[in-house]
């Protein structure tokens, strides 16, 4: 099955800066890569995807960075805000397999006024 | 987006009771639905897949006794915990597929259920 490593655990950064996170994941069969943003005591928030067959999606201040052929996908928040504050999920889903998510271990990220 | 709820938003329990909660995909139909458990500080794990008409799909380790999927509707899923313990104290989330243009359909998560068993 899909294996999905995510780093880093934890992350500070100074409002107005950059924030990025890492994932990895096993299976090159894998197709389909969303993020979720969790906030304390809700469920996760899509926020941005990336399908396979594209490199690099961007959404204002969020994008998505994808290497197929390194296995590795990472999340990039610019111009971070208090609000970003939250636990970032990657997550990769296997062409064919019914949609099931392997998600990440989670990032969480604390942006400090 | 798609939007998912579910119902309660948190539940207290006593030992040995059982919980039932609700997962409806609000403005689409979803003929697949998935049950994920987290912990406090760890990543969501995935318990079951729930299918329309037929029997949930349990991931290795989770007790389909205990966890009694039933996915009543195109829109509805439901969980009951039963003969609920302590050990059983966690947040509960479902999710559904919406269909889009693309060849996977993307995930979208309910608020979660807090349940908390006494």
């Amino acid at each position: 099955g899909e294996n999905v490593e995510q780093h880093p655990s934890t992350l500070s950064v100074q409002e107005g800066d950059s924030a990025v996170i890492k994932c990895t994941y096993s299976d090159s069969a894998s197709n389909y890569f969303p993020w979720y943003k969790q906030e304390l005591g809700k469920g996760p928030q899509l926020i941005i995807d990336i399908r396979s067959n594209v490199g690099e999606k961007k959404d204002q201040r969020i994008a998505v960075t994808l290497n197929k052929t390194a296995k590795h996908f990472s999340l990039h928040i610019t111009e971070t805000q208090p609000e970003d504050s939250a636990v970032y999920f990657c997550a990769a889903v296997l062409a064919n397999a019914g949609n099931m998510l392997t998600f990440g271990g989670g990032t969480r990220l604390m942006v400090k006024p | 987006g798609a939007v998912v709820s579910q119902h309660p938003s948190r539940v207290i329990c006593k030992s040995g009771t059982s919980v039932k909660i609700e997962c409806r995909s609000l403005d689409f139909q979803a003929t697949t639905m998935f049950w994920y458990r987290q912990f406090p500080k760890q990543s969501l794990m995935l318990m079951a897949t729930s299918n329309e008409g037929s029997k949930a799909t349990y991931e290795q380790g989770v007790e389909k006794d205990k966890f009694l999927i039933n996915h009543a509707s195109l829109t509805l899923s439901t969980l009951t915990v039963t003969s609920a313990h302590p050990e059983d104290s966690s947040f509960y989330i479902c999710s559904a597929p919406h269909a889009g243009r693309a060849s996977t359909d993307t995930q979208y998560f309910g608020p979660g259920t807090r349940l908390t068993v006494l």
